[in-house]
């Protein structure tokens, strides 16, 4: 049961231009997500977050949308960057009292980012 | 300079075989987590420590054992009763508070192939 979905493996933008990444969830009881930033042979690095009282959080050229009543959230980079070519990972938590806020996160499959120069 | 360790990068094991992958962090983080990447597939928890000699079974923990017996490190073993065992590994840290969220470090990962 995949709890946490990206519908799609793959994106291709060009140059300068927005690239918008989006991310679904079924389990209404989680209120952290996450989006990580993954390279081939590499550990994921952490991008932005955004908790469920927020329904947008920004930093930099990445912002966080978030839809509670959708299931939805989606990430924009603007503008794309060559760099920006990775994949990238939509993660999310369920806070337990007893975790200490370290709660353990279900990922998405991911989407590869292809920016065209 | 802070953060975690994962050795080897590449690992390579023959059928049958136990091998033990190795993550230390010194951030000085109270939880690690194991994760394993597969082609297509997302990441998924394995084993997670949020204290020292404490430890909780992940989403698919079967042919996998860990020990918690120092705060920096978090040993993964993979068994030969892990059916699938070839795969990208992942281990990673938090410090978060009950007040404060925050997110994971992850380390470079360990690619362990069975021959």
């Amino acid at each position: 049961d995949q709890q946490v979905k990206q519908n799609s493996p793959s994106l291709s933008v060009q140059e300068g231009r927005i690239s918008i990444l989006n991310c679904d969830y079924t389990n209404s009881m989680f209120d952290y997500f996450l989006w990580y930033k993954k390279y081939p042979a590499e550990g994921p690095t952490f991008l932005i977050s955004i908790s469920s009282i927020k329904d947008k959080n920004e930093d930099g050229r990445f912002t966080v949308f978030l839809n509670k009543s959708a299931k939805h959230l989606s990430l924009h980079i603007v503008p794309s960057q060559p760099g920006d070519s990775a994949v990238y990972f939509c993660a999310a938590s369920v806070y337990a009292i007893s975790n200490f806020g370290n709660e353990k996160l279900t990922f998405g499959t991911g989407t590869r980012l292809t920016i065209i120069p | 300079d802070g953060g975690i360790t994962q050795s080897p990068k590449y690992l390579f094991r023959k059928e049958g075989q136990n091998v033990t992958l190795s993550c230390e962090q010194n951030l000085n983080h109270d939880a690690m987590y194991w994760y394993r990447q597969d082609p297509g597939q997302g990441l998924r928890l394995i084993y997670y420590s949020q204290i020292v000699n404490d430890f909780q079974k992940g989403d698919i923990a079967e042919g996998y054992s860990v020990s918690r017996e120092k705060k920096e490190s978090f040993p993964l073993t993979v068994t030969s009763a892990q059916k699938n065992p070839t795969a990208f590994y992942l281990c990673a840290s938090s410090s978060g508070t009950s007040r404060t969220r925050t997110e994971a470090f992850f380390g470079q990962g360990t690619r362990l192939t069975v021959v």
